[in-house]
């Protein structure tokens, strides 16, 4: 089976840093996915890592470790548009994906 | 990536009658899925929806509650049928990227109140 922990809620302040953690264990691995959705809108695509390491896409960021089983998403400057839920997905091989049940972060000024 | 649109984008349904949600992408596709967002949850895999072939339901769902067509490349529709208030959710379809098949992308939703 897949298991997929994400924190509930953060808080953050206007132009701060924060990072959104996820974790996972499952049998088969192929990638890991970040998706935002705001309320009452559907999932957008943020990012997809397959390898270890960091990529960078303007202010948001994603890390990625196989070995140990980890992701985080990283965003910088963070502006009040940015309050929405995060969402983790792992896929394990044909194209399907299990997600993380989100984490809620709002951002205060 | 692909625009797609949902049909409707949300109803308000009684108890044991059946909604048919309609997904329309604006170019063909080979991968189409069905997803369910139950309130204040994450996202569920309901099915694959293969073109010309029967649907592949996760565990968990079958094809008697959630029957699925798929006529062609850019179409497809999800029944919910004998609805409880149980079915109240938010029902997507996405597809797969055009740049990287991993990808999936959504579309806008169907919101459904089952009373």
């Amino acid at each position: 089976g897949q298991n997929i922990d994400q924190p509930t809620e953060m808080t953050a302040t206007e132009g701060a840093i924060v990072q959104i953690n996820c974790t996972y264990q499952t049998s088969g691995f192929n990638g890991l996915f970040w998706y935002q959705q705001h309320a009452g809108e559907a999932p957008t695509f943020l990012s997809y890592n397959v390898l270890d390491g960091l990529e960078e896409k303007g202010r948001f960021s994603s890390f990625l470790s196989r070995s140990k089983g980890y992701s985080y998403l990283l965003l910088k400057e963070l502006q009040m548009k940015d309050s929405a839920s995060y969402l983790c997905a792992i896929t394990g091989g044909g194209n399907k994906l299990t997600f993380g049940t989100g984490t809620q972060l709002k951002v205060e000024l | 990536s692909a625009v797609i649109s949902q049909k409707p984008s949300r109803d308000i349904c009684q108890r044991g009658t059946s909604l048919t949600i309609q997904c329309q992408v604006d170019s063909q596709v080979t991968m189409m899925f069905w997803y369910r967002q139950q309130p204040g949850q994450s996202l569920t895999l309901i099915a694959t929806a293969n073109q010309g072939s029967e649907a592949t339901y996760e565990s968990g769902f079958v094809i008697d509650k959630f029957p699925i067509s798929r006529p062609n490349l850019t179409f497809s529709t999800l029944t919910v049928s004998n609805m409880s208030p149980e079915d109240s959710s938010i029902y997507l379809c996405s597809v797969e990227g055009k740049d990287t098949q991993e990808t999936q992308y959504f579309g806008p939703g169907t919101r459904l109140l089952v009373l």
